[in-house]
């Protein structure tokens, strides 16, 4: 079974800073990578996604992430946060071509940006 | 264009009770997901489906059950409500083709349901 791994907990950062959040994942096979974001109180929104092609992905609010196969990694990077960014940000792996179609999530890092 | 609907909101529960979390998506998903959240732990899955009539286990099963009647509804219900189940409930949708990545969506989620057991 695929796990994933976030390096953060929580994270805090100055409007304007660079972000980077990691993520890793173990599983052998062809995934499907996603970042989700956690607004306070609300649920969880897609900020983006990779299936295939170009391993660099672009998504909303300014965010991209990486995809490096050989690193199982897909980690997030925004180059300069606002306030409004601040949430709580999940990355999720789901297998493909294969019988196992879970989607399973990290534990989340909490990124605080201070005006 | 309602995407993926969770009721209740909110439920208080006694130690004991029961009650079932409704879950109900119109984008005519086959796959349908249920989530718990707790704070630090990330969203852990307990049960999900792959199409009406077909369910399976996810990460942390106990205490709950599914049913997958139509492709729109899967219901998830808590037979005797413990206080180790309150939690965030996310309800979560996908269309996932059997053949491979083309044409697979990301998950979509509902809004979540709070629960109290005390």
């Amino acid at each position: 079974a695929q796990s994933v791994s976030q390096h953060n907990h929580h994270v805090i950062l100055s409007e304007a800073a660079s972000l980077e959040l990691g993520c890793n994942y173990s599983y052998g096979g062809t995934v499907n990578l996603f970042w989700y974001v956690q607004y306070p109180g609300q649920h969880l929104q897609l900020l983006l996604k990779y299936f295939s092609g170009d391993p660099l992905v672009k998504g909303i609010k300014g965010f991209e992430a990486e995809f490096i196969k050989s690193k199982f990694s897909f980690n997030l990077r925004k180059p300069s946060v606002q306030w409004s960014d601040t949430a709580e940000y999940f990355c999720a792996v789901r297998p493909i071509f294969s019988n196992d179609y879970k989607l399973s999530f990290g534990a989340g890092t909490t990124v605080t940006v201070r005006a | 264009n309602a995407g993926v609907t969770q009721t209740p909101k909110f439920r208080i529960l006694k130690i004991g009770q029961s009650m079932t979390l409704q879950c109900t998506q119109d984008m005519n998903h086959n796959y349908m997901y249920w989530y718990r959240q707790d704070p630090g732990m990330g969203l852990k899955l307990i049960y999900y489906s792959v199409g009406a009539g077909i369910t399976d286990k996810g990460e942390v099963p106990n205490g709950y059950n599914v049913s997958r009647s139509t492709t729109e509804d899967f219901p998830l219900r808590l037979e005797l409500a413990a206080p180790s189940q309150t939690s965030v409930y996310f309800c979560a949708s996908s269309y996932i083709r059997d053949t491979g990545g083309l044409g697979n969506t990301e998950a979509f989620f509902g809004q979540g349901t709070r629960l109290t057991v005390v």
